[in-house]
């Protein structure tokens, strides 16, 4: 089974509107992180927000913010007042404690486009 | 802040042909590892290291060689490079391998074997 699912493979967004990014996982490891990184077209990967799995808050990083739910083991990324900036891919990832190495697993990762 | 430090940004190879892939960091970090990234996909572990001496098999380690004889650099070997091996390669590393540290990227290498 996949480990993280991000089913929307494109996304359109209006400039200056909110927009969420799905993310699901599947672990059966108490103790994990969630992690969202941005590539844009320049290649670069680009760390945005962290979420621990004992967290008991939502994490938010600015503009960017993740509504964690975790008895439905989805970790969507909320972005607020998109900016043409942020048209690039997106990537959901997790690392497990229990993983020798703790290897990081990404999604196959969404693209957004900002329309101006 | 140099942080992770990749080279090179491109290459070209024949099939059969072997290079390696640098790796650099400069943070001190234990944990190193190597992905690849295919066309409109995610990342996927190749090898990996958590220390000095130390290398284990990601998900996809096959024509892929590693060494880690110090902290600071972790070389990725291809050792007779075939078209499936055609892929844009990043290096990463963080503090340790636990759960709440993020991984540092290198800017990547795009590599094409023809």
């Amino acid at each position: 089974a996949q480990k993280i699912t991000q089913t929307q493979p494109g996304m359109f967004v209006q400039e200056k509107e909110a927009v969420t990014l799905d993310c699901t996982y599947d672990t059966s490891d108490p103790s994990y992180g969630l992690f969202w990184y941005k590539q844009p077209s320049s290649g670069e990967m680009i760390f945005l927000i962290y979420q621990g799995s004992y967290d008991q808050q939502n994490a938010t990083e600015g503009r960017y913010s993740l509504n964690f739910q975790k008895a439905r083991k989805s970790a969507n990324l909320v972005i607020s007042a998109s900016q043409l900036g942020d048209s690039a891919m997106y990537f959901c990832a997790m690392r497990e404690g229990s993983n020798a190495g703790n290897m990081l697993t990404f999604g196959g990762g969404t693209r957004l486009m900002v329309k101006p | 802040n140099a942080g992770v430090t990749q080279t090179p940004k491109f290459q070209v190879l024949k099939t059969g042909q072997s290079m390696t892939l640098q790796c650099a960091q400069d943070m001190n970090h234990e944990y190193m590892s190597w992905y690849r990234q295919d066309p409109g996909m995610g990342l996927r572990l190749i090898h990996y290291s958590v220390g000095a001496g130390i290398t284990d098999q990601g998900e996809v380690p096959n024509g892929y060689n590693v060494s880690r004889s110090t902290t600071e650099d972790f070389p990725l070997r291809l050792l007779s490079a075939a078209p499936s091996q055609t892929s844009v390669y990043f290096c990463a590393s963080s503090k340790q391998s636990a759960t709440n540290e993020k991984l540092f990227f290198g800017s990547g290498t795009q590599l094409s074997v023809l």
